[in-house]
């Protein structure tokens, strides 16, 4: 299973960028990169996925680096309501497609 | 659509009581998971069923059984609670396919003493 590393903390400024960075240098060539994020221990909530192509949607974008070893999810204008932990996951796609979840980043939004 | 739904929302349990932890997805998915959370950590796998009538076992099965009850819901039993066990708990369900993404509920806070 690719594994993924996450800095364990990060603070933002509100209205600024959040860039949050994801290692998984052992990414296979047919895995998805998902992000995620929990706030307060509610239930995960979906953001974005990727396979090659950057993506964007109405929460953020997700930048994937050309060999795949990386990616970086970016919320553009981040909100106090944005602090979360976010989780970087790589989609096992054998074995029932089940997440992988490692420690994750907790970003907190500051004003 | 209510999604993912879980029952209960809470839960205390004493040593070898045994519960049922229901959860229900109203989304036509094929495959339904359920997790466990622990304080400061993120989500471990318990087990999970690709279509009705599948289960396997994810990364922490012990202690615990599954019921795949029909497309829709999705069971996990407790059958002798133990304090190791206090966690909160996650169902998930997707469509399998390669791509796809996998929703959650609320959980279900369960403590044991």
């Amino acid at each position: 299973d690719a594994k993924t590393t996450q800095p364990p903390s990060m603070d933002c400024a509100e209205g600024r960028a959040a860039n949050l960075p994801c290692n998984h240098s052992t990414i296979s060539g047919n895995e998805y990169v998902y992000w995620y994020r929990q706030i307060h221990s509610q239930g995960p909530q979906y953001i974005i996925h990727g396979l090659k192509n950057n993506e964007t949607n109405e929460m953020a974008s997700l930048i994937i680096t050309e060999d795949r070893k990386s990616s970086t999810l970016i919320l553009p204008h981040a909100t106090l309501r944005d602090t979360a932990v976010y989780y970087c996951i790589v989609r096992v796609n054998n074995q029932g497609g089940k997440l992988i979840f490692g420690q994750g980043t907790e970003l907190s939004v500051k004003p | 659509n209510a999604g993912v739904t879980q029952t209960p929302k809470f839960q205390v349990l004493k040593t070898g009581q045994s519960m049922t932890l229901q959860c229900a997805q109203d989304m036509n998915h094929n495959s339904m998971y359920w997790y466990r959370q622990d304080p400061g950590m993120g989500l471990r796998l318990i087990y999970y069923s690709a279509s009705e009538g599948t289960t396997d076992k994810g990364e922490v099965p012990n202690g615990y059984n599954v019921s795949r009850l029909n497309k829709r819901e999705f069971s996990l039993r407790l059958e002798s609670a133990a304090p190791s066990q206090t966690s909160v708990y996650f169902c998930a369900s997707d469509l399998h396919r390669v791509g796809e993404t996998q929703y959650f509920g609320p959980g279900t806070r369960l403590l044991v003493l």
